[in-house]
């Protein structure tokens, strides 16, 4: 069964501290791994797809990374406007269907 | 932004009552799924559609039943609605199953 692991549950960062988030995942042929940040009260808004182990894609302060296992999103010097839930889904060879992690909640002080 | 709009965005029903979701899309986009997000879960497919007439079942379908008589519209009910199926719904859409799915606003739905 394909699955999606996402930590930390919950972050706090000062502004300017840079961090990763992780997702590691388990799933029969990886078709695409998404990245979407949710802000609340509001539907995901997507961010990245990462497809092979070894491609990396970049946003502004935002950098995902891919390996066989898991992947990473770097945040650089991160702002207040940066808090958000950062969601992680990955999408099997089988299936049009994405199986989604519960999340991590990052939040930003000044 | 994706085209995307859900009615109602906000709904308060009693147990037992049928209600019905909206999804209209104005992106022309064949594949559009139903989602329910509940805490200590991830987002989780309830019912999708790759073409008008045409759906299939999600992970979390039983109680609920969709419909797509047209392109740009996609509607979930839930016949009989129970307070487990109170819940934050959301429709997304995408142009092909391969594709990114780009995700609604979200309708909350509390059963009492």
């Amino acid at each position: 069964e394909d699955q999606v692991t996402q930590s930390p549950e919950a972050l706090r960062l000062q502004e300017g501290e840079s961090s990763s988030l992780n997702c590691s995942y388990t799933v029969s042929g990886l078709r695409g791994l998404f990245w979407y940040r949710q802000d609340p009260g509001k539907g995901p808004e997507f961010l990245f797809t990462l497809y092979s182990a070894g491609e990396e894609k970049e946003k502004e302060r935002l950098k995902a990374t891919l390996t066989k296992k898991e992947s990473f999103l770097h945040i650089t010097a991160p702002k207040p406007e940066d808090s958000a839930t950062y969601l992680c889904a990955v999408r099997n060879t089988g299936f049009q269907k994405l199986v989604f992690g519960t999340g991590t909640r990052l939040l930003v002080s000044p | 932004d994706a085209g995307i709009t859900q009615s109602p965005r906000h709904k308060v029903t009693e147990t037992g009552t049928p209600v019905t979701l909206r999804c209209h899309q104005t992106e022309n986009h064949r594949y559009m799924y139903w989602y329910r997000q509940d805490p200590g879960h991830g987002l989780r497919l309830i019912h999708y559609s790759y073409g008008v007439k045409d759906t299939d079942k999600g992970e979390v379908s039983d109680g609920y039943s969709v419909s797509r008589s047209k392109t740009e519209d996609f509607l979930l009910t839930l016949e009989s609605a129970t307070s487990s199926q109170t819940s934050v719904y959301f429709c997304a859409i995408s142009e092909s199953g391969e594709d990114t799915q780009y995700f609604g606003p979200g309708t909350r739905l509390t059963v009492l």
